[in-house]
């Protein structure tokens, strides 16, 4: 199986900084089929990046994906109130299709 | 408008037997496998299966195989995940999902239900 580390856990930092979370698999992401969520409390997950680095329907430009084989990348340009939540990341290249344990941005 | 409504929240004993639902409406509902996720209080997302609706196919977690059954009913577009005998460890948020393509690789998530919440609890 392969698992996906995050890092950091926890991210804190003031609105109009810019955000880089990381996510490494333990094992090479076939075809770069690696996603990024973002998850609210009482609300369910929203897909932002797909393919690594494909940005999903109605997903702001600020967010971006990069990374191929193990190591990737979200980078949130300048964030906005309305950003700090958990982010994670899956792998959707080999079953079972894993998420990782997520990262905290929150409020500096 | 495309979505997925799930079934409302559940309290259950320990050794009862549950079986939640999700609706998919405003798509094709064969052409899109569905998802299964959850999540334990104060944790992450876990992937926990999949089926293809349009043949009942499942794929599972080898942490969820034999704990729960994922099916579906393409005549009302609604899939399902069952427990025989809840646990406590049970409770937590499911979620399901649906792939943003079509397509059995294509499975990052861009529509998902409300959540269902199930508690187990003697």
């Amino acid at each position: 199986d392969i698992v996906l580390t995050q890092s950091p856990d926890t991210l804190s930092l003031s609105p109009g900084e810019r955000a880089t979370l990381s996510c490494r698999a333990s094992q090479s992401v076939t075809s770069n089929y690696l996603a990024w969520y973002q998850h609210k409390p009482g609300q369910a997950p929203r897909l932002l990046i797909f393919g690594a680095s494909s940005r999903a329907t109605g997903i702001p430009d600020r967010f971006s994906g990069s990374g191929s084989g193990t190591d990737f990348t979200l980078t949130i340009s300048r964030l906005e109130p309305q950003d700090f939540a958990v982010y994670y990341c899956q792998q959707y290249g080999r079953s079972p299709k894993s998420f990782g344990p997520g990262t905290k941005v929150d409020i500096k | 408008e495309v979505q997925l409504v799930q079934s409302g929240a559940e309290v259950k004993k320990p050794g009862e037997s549950l079986t939640i639902s999700c609706k998919g409406s405003g798509y094709s509902f064969t052409s899109y496998w569905i998802t299964w996720v959850r999540q334990m209080p104060g944790k992450g997302l876990e992937w926990m299966g999949r089926i293809d609706p349009s043949d009942s196919y499942t794929n599972y977690s080898p942490s969820f195989q034999g704990h729960v059954t994922i099916s579906a009913d393409k005549s009302i577009s609604t899939a399902y995940l069952q427990w025989s005998s809840l646990k406590a460890s049970d409770t937590a948020i499911y979620y399901c999902a649906r792939p943003y393509a079509s397509g059995s690789l294509n499975d990052a998530f861009d529509i998902w239900g409300q959540g269902t919440m199930v508690t187990v609890s003697s």
